[in-house]
């Protein structure tokens, strides 16, 4: 069964610190994807990025960048320069490509990122 | 383009009633997907549909259905509501095809109070 562990719950940080969010996932499927998501207070969930199993290129997006390490099954995200706009809860989440076709998001725990002015 | 749109926004039922929830996805998705979101349980998939049959269900009870029309707008339903079905109910839509399947779009999501 898959599986998506974020250990860390909550992070605070200052403005314009660096924060690394931690995902580590579990699959046995050799064909899956990873994502991450930002929800706001708002409560919408907001698609930030998508990588295949396939693809172990690490990508960088504004001050948002991804590492992607199959060796050690995880998917991490870093904000660069805080920014208290950047306060939300972030979700990693798997997706298994079976025989059937996709299958749904899992889901990790969250972890809550405050960035302090 | 329009995101995905959810109504209500938010609801408030007692124990015993039932309820629908309403999802329209982005124009040109026909595959919806429901999510259930807890304190507890933390984000939890129900089912997805997809040309208006359901292609995949999670691990709920049947209490719990939905359906998708022509229009790939889709319900969810809810009925005999207990109180640990009150969560923020979550629709996504996804493009089956080509480089951007598989990127599920939210919706933002419809609030359910169950007193």
């Amino acid at each position: 069964a898959q599986k998506v562990t974020q250990a860390q719950t909550e992070i605070s940080v200052v403005e314009k610190e660096d924060v690394t969010l931690d995902c580590v996932y579990e699959t046995r499927d050799t064909t899956y994807y990873l994502f991450w998501y930002k929800q706001p207070p708002s409560g919408e969930l907001v698609f930030l990025i998508r990588r295949n199993s396939f693809d172990e290129q690490n990508e960088i997006s504004g001050r948002y960048s991804w590492n992607f390490q199959k060796s050690t099954s995880s998917f991490n995200f870093t904000i660069t320069a805080s920014q208290v706009v950047d306060s939300a809860v972030y979700f990693c989440a798997l997706s298994e490509v079976g025989d059937t076709g996709r299958r749904a998001l899992t889901f990790g725990s969250g972890t809550r990122l405050q960035v302090q002015p | 383009k329009a995101g995905v749109t959810q109504t209500p926004r938010y609801l408030i039922k007692t124990r015993g009633q039932q309820v629908t929830l309403s999802c329209s996805p982005i124009s040109g998705h026909r595959s919806v997907s429901w999510y259930q979101q807890t304190p507890g349980q933390g984000l939890q998939f129900l089912f997805e549909y997809f040309s208006e049959t359901q292609r995949n269900k999670g691990n709920f009870p049947g209490r719990f259905s939905g359906r998708q029309f022509s229009n790939s707008r889709s319900e969810m339903n809810v009925s005999t509501l207990e109180l640990g079905d009150s969560a923020l109910y979550l629709c996504a839509s996804s493009l089956e095809q080509g480089a951007r399947s598989n990127e599920q779009f939210f919706g933002p999501g419809t609030r359910l109070t169950v007193l």
